[in-house]
């Protein structure tokens, strides 16, 4: 059964610090990897895709380590509106994406 | 821009009531998907279709069926309601399978009493 773990959280983080959230995958065929983000109530949303590269966007950052299978989101200089839970996905199979459970994410002012 | 539709946004029904779930997307994506999330349990996919006319069954399928007779719509069935079916449902698309994001409805919150 292929699973995507990650820490549920909460994490509590002042305004302005870096957070560093990983999540682990379990299926070595995993080709594509992406963070959503998720605020209460709402449909999640694409925040980035994750490439073998690493990839920038802004004030975030992903990282992508095959060899021992986790994900990585840095986020820098944290912002009140950052406050949000945050999904580790995986796909390649034949049935799509695989979501984490979710890291809950609070900035506090 | 629409993206993907979900209909209705709310819903109660009694234990034992049937309904159908509509998801609309106007993206001409291959894929699409029904997820449930529950407190604590993320989004599990219930059942998912690669392309028009074809379904498939994910990790918590049972109490639901699904149709996909246009590539547009993909509909999610309960034939007999029950309360371990409240929960928030939510619909997504992608181009394919593989290597590219999924785009999600904004939900159904279901209510079974």
């Amino acid at each position: 059964r292929k699973e995507v773990e990650q820490d549920p959280g909460p994490f509590n983080v002042p305004e302005g610090a870096t957070v560093a959230f990983n999540c682990t995958y379990s299926n070595s065929a995993s080709q594509s990897f992406f963070w959503y983000r998720q605020d209460c109530r709402k449909e999640p949303k694409l925040l980035m895709s994750v490439y073998s590269s690493g990839n920038e966007d802004g004030r975030f950052t992903a990282q992508l380590n095959r060899a021992s299978q986790y994900i990585s989101l840095l986020i820098r200089d944290s912002k009140l509106s950052d406050s949000a839970t945050y999904l580790c996905v995986a796909g390649g199979g034949a049935d799509g994406l695989t979501f984490g459970k979710g890291t809950h994410l609070i900035i506090q002012p | 821009n629409a993206g993907v539709t979900q209909t209705p946004k709310f819903r109660v029904l009694k234990t034992g009531q049937s309904m159908t779930l509509l998801c609309a997307q106007d993206m001409n994506h291959e894929y699409m998907y029904w997820y449930r999330q529950d407190p604590g349990m993320g989004l599990r996919l219930i059942h998912y279709s690669v392309g028009e006319g074809t379904t498939a069954k994910g990790e918590v399928p049972d109490g639901y069926n699904v149709s996909r007779l246009k590539k547009q719509n993909f509909l999610l069935g309960l034939e007999s309601a029950a309360p371990s079916q409240t929960s928030v449902y939510f619909c997504a698309s992608s181009i394919t399978g593989m290597n590219t994001e999924a785009f999600f409805g904004q939900g159904t919150r279901l209510t079974v009493v």
